[in-house]
């Protein structure tokens, strides 16, 4: 069985700085991988998405996430974060097992400070 | 622009009293989820319909029921919502998971439960 693991439940950093969102995954089987953005008292967006090919992977919003299969991570990366930016981020893993059900992960809370 | 749409998007229920929540697409997509989303946690499905099948997940409990009249429309119903019943709802829809497994989440209806 799928899981996803984030490994902060929150990230405070300052307005400007990079920032690394941590995920790692398990799967016995070739993988999907995605990132959500959710925004209070809204729904999730997508922000990008792994399905195969180079394994850079740039999204919305000047986000960017990094596929390693040895490593089984999806890290989400941001070289310089804005205000705006502050939101709960969720990733998810699929897989043929799965079908085309989602696993979340706990989802990490960023906090932008100016 | 195609899209998820929830109605309404803030709903408030008293104890025990029936309510129904609506989610339409423009997208015409196979697929449709509910998932409940509790605070500070990660979305948790509760069933989906992939074009007229409908598939539970093993631990939703008997009160959460969902009717797909048509392809555009799913409904949750929730026949005598507890305090325990208070979340967001989220509707999403997927293509046929041959083409894609990504979901397009609409921006949720927060329940409350007095």
């Amino acid at each position: 069985a799928q899981s996803v693991t984030q490994l902060d439940s929150q990230v405070p950093v300052f307005e400007e700085a990079p920032v690394e969102l941590r995920c790692n995954y398990s799967s016995s089987v070739s993988v999907y991988l995605f990132w959500y953005v959710q925004y209070p008292n809204q729904g999730l967006q997508l922000l990008l998405k792994y399905l195969s090919g180079s394994t850079l992977v740039k999204g919305i919003n000047g986000f960017e996430a990094e596929f390693n299969k040895s490593q089984t991570s999806f890290h989400l990366r941001k070289p310089s974060v804005h205000i705006s930016d502050t939101a709960e981020y969720f990733c998810a893993v699929s897989d043929n097992n799965a079908g085309y059900m989602l696993t979340f992960g706990g989802g990490t809370r960023l906090m932008v400070k100016p | 622009d195609a899209m998820v749409i929830q109605n309404p998007r803030y709903q408030v229920t008293q104890f025990g009293k029936p309510v129904t929540l609506s989610c339409s697409q423009t997208l015409n997509h196979n697929v449709m989820y509910w998932y409940q989303q509790k605070s500070s946690q990660a979305p948790k499905l509760l069933f989906h319909y992939y074009d007229k099948d409908f598939n539970n997940e093993a631990d939703t409990p008997d009160n959460f029921q969902s009717r797909r009249p048509n392809t555009s429309f799913c409904f949750l119903d929730i026949r005598s919502p507890g305090l325990g019943d208070a979340a967001m709802y989220l509707c999403a829809t997927s293509r046929d998971p041959e083409i894609s497994y990504e979901q397009y989440f609409g921006p949720g209806t927060r329940l409350t439960v007095t």
